[in-house]
């Protein structure tokens, strides 16, 4: 089947503690995208990537660092210094890299902080 | 930046009604692209419809369409015939041309009575 993995579905994280999250497509898609969502909002673009070994600041990136080493793999990490980490993170993917093309979501992952 | 707004934090219509859900956007862009995604509890998120800003024909996808009004910079989404399981959270977007990410709406809880 293909698709979009994210991976854990829940994920719990102590005081000062990095944490990774996973994102596997094997859509061969170009762009991947990184977004949190808030309860009671939309979604907002934390970062994304258009191609391998690149990848570029969203509108919250602060405290967040992702990689691209292959073209199906995504991984965001949550770092100690994302204060308010506690959020819902929806990981998509795009075919091209022009703005008509449809992205595409994984189911997420539910970051809890003890 | 662009902005897309959604006016109406909740909706409720009877099973078999017509449904419209507002969206309004700010672009000083000529080339965008507009979507309605859907998500359900499930927490997935799965597109419901696009619009690409240079056609002027709207969008129609079964029992849903959008009335996409480029002057007013107004998007909205008419469900006909609602069934249950369109009970959803709806979320608008926005695409710019290139490989940005999209931009929500903070999105409207689309309730149906049976």
């Amino acid at each position: 089947d293909g698709g979009i993995t994210q991976s854990p579905k829940y994920l719990f994280r102590k005081e000062g503690q990095n944490v990774t999250l996973s994102c596997e497509q094997n859509l061969n898609h170009d762009a991947m995208y990184w977004y949190r969502q808030d309860p009671g909002q939309g979604l907002r673009l934390i970062y994304y990537s258009q191609i391998v070994n690149d990848f570029q600041k969203g509108d919250i990136a602060e405290g967040y660092s992702v990689s691209r080493e292959k073209k199906e793999s995504f991984p965001l990490t949550v770092t100690s210094a994302q204060k308010n980490p506690t959020a819902f993170y929806l990981c998509a993917s795009k075919r091209g890299l022009g703005g008509q093309e449809t992205q595409y979501f994984g189911p997420g992952t539910r970051l809890l902080v003890l | 930046a662009q902005t897309v707004t959604q006016s109406q934090p909740e909706m409720s219509v009877q099973e078999a009604e017509t449904v419209t859900l507002s969206c309004t956007y700010d672009t000083s862009e000529s080339d965008y692209y507009l979507f309605w995604y859907k998500q359900p509890p499930s927490r997935q998120m799965i597109l419901v419809i696009r619009q690409e800003a240079y056609k002027q024909q709207n969008a129609t996808e079964n029992r849903f369409s959008v009335n996409f009004q480029k002057a007013a910079k107004s998007f909205s989404l008419k469900i006909s015939d609602s069934q249950l399981g369109d009970a959803a959270m709806y979320f608008c977007a926005y695409a710019g041309g290139g490989a940005d990410g999209l931009t929500f709406g903070k999105g409207t809880h689309l309730i149906i009575q049976p």
